[in-house]
């Protein structure tokens, strides 16, 4: 069975400043890793992905993860954070011929003006 | 044009009660979901459907019970209504069961039992 850790539940951070969210993983087969986020009072959405290919993946927003298989994790990265940023992201694995989305507890990113 | 929507968004109502709450998505998708989102934010799947075959089925009181009267609709009913389940519940569905496609998500039903 696959698990995912998210080391940090809170992480506050200054505008401007760069942030890291760190997801660690557990799976004896191969995996598909995701980055969700969830605003206040909304459902989460779709942040970006790793299906395959290049280890580094983008989000439209400035949001970029790196897929480490030596190391299981996939941190989210960004390097200027702004307050529309605040929000609980989510890291969320799944094993190839899964049909099950494993999510992490989630860290919550706030950004102090 | 919401590609998954849930009805109600909020959900008040005391213990004992029976409820449904419903879920439609437009984009196509084989796959459904039911997950439980507690007061600590943990997501936890509950149910999936897959072309209206159920495929998970995690450990969930049976006072839950879902219900696909077709690939775009999965409704929960819940029977006799706790403390516990204050939760917020969502929905989601993806391309297929097993594929790499991502889940796409509701905006959630927040049930509070009183």
């Amino acid at each position: 069975a696959q698990s995912v850790t998210q080391l940090d539940s809170q992480v506050p951070v200054f505008e401007e400043a760069p942030v890291e969210l760190r997801c660690n993983y557990s799976s004896s087969v191969s995996v598909y890793l995701f980055w969700y986020v969830q605003y206040p009072n909304q459902g989460l959405q779709l942040l970006l992905k790793y299906l395959s290919g290049s280890t580094l993946v983008e989000s439209i927003n400035g949001f970029e993860a790196e897929f480490n298989k030596s190391q299981t994790s996939f941190h989210l990265r960004k390097p200027s954070v702004h307050i529309s940023d605040t929000a609980e992201y989510f890291c969320a694995v799944m094993t190839t011929g899964s049909y099950q989305l494993t999510f992490g507890k989630g860290t919550k990113l706030s950004v102090i003006p | 044009d919401t590609a998954v929507s849930q009805t109600p968004k909020y959900l008040v109502t005391q213990m004992g009660n029976d409820k449904s709450i419903k879920c439609e998505q437009n984009l196509g998708h084989d796959t459904m979901y039911w997950y439980k989102q507690d007061s600590k934010k943990f997501l936890k799947i509950m149910f999936s459907y897959n072309n209206k075959e159920l495929i998970i089925n995690e450990t969930v009181p049976n006072r839950f019970s879902p219900k696909s009267p077709d690939k775009a609709h999965l409704n929960l009913h819940i029977n006799s209504l706790e403390l516990g389940d204050s939760a917020v519940y969502f929905c989601a569905s993806s391309q297929a069961a097993g594929s790499n496609q991502p889940q796409h998500f509701g905006d959630g039903t927040r049930l509070s039992i009183l």
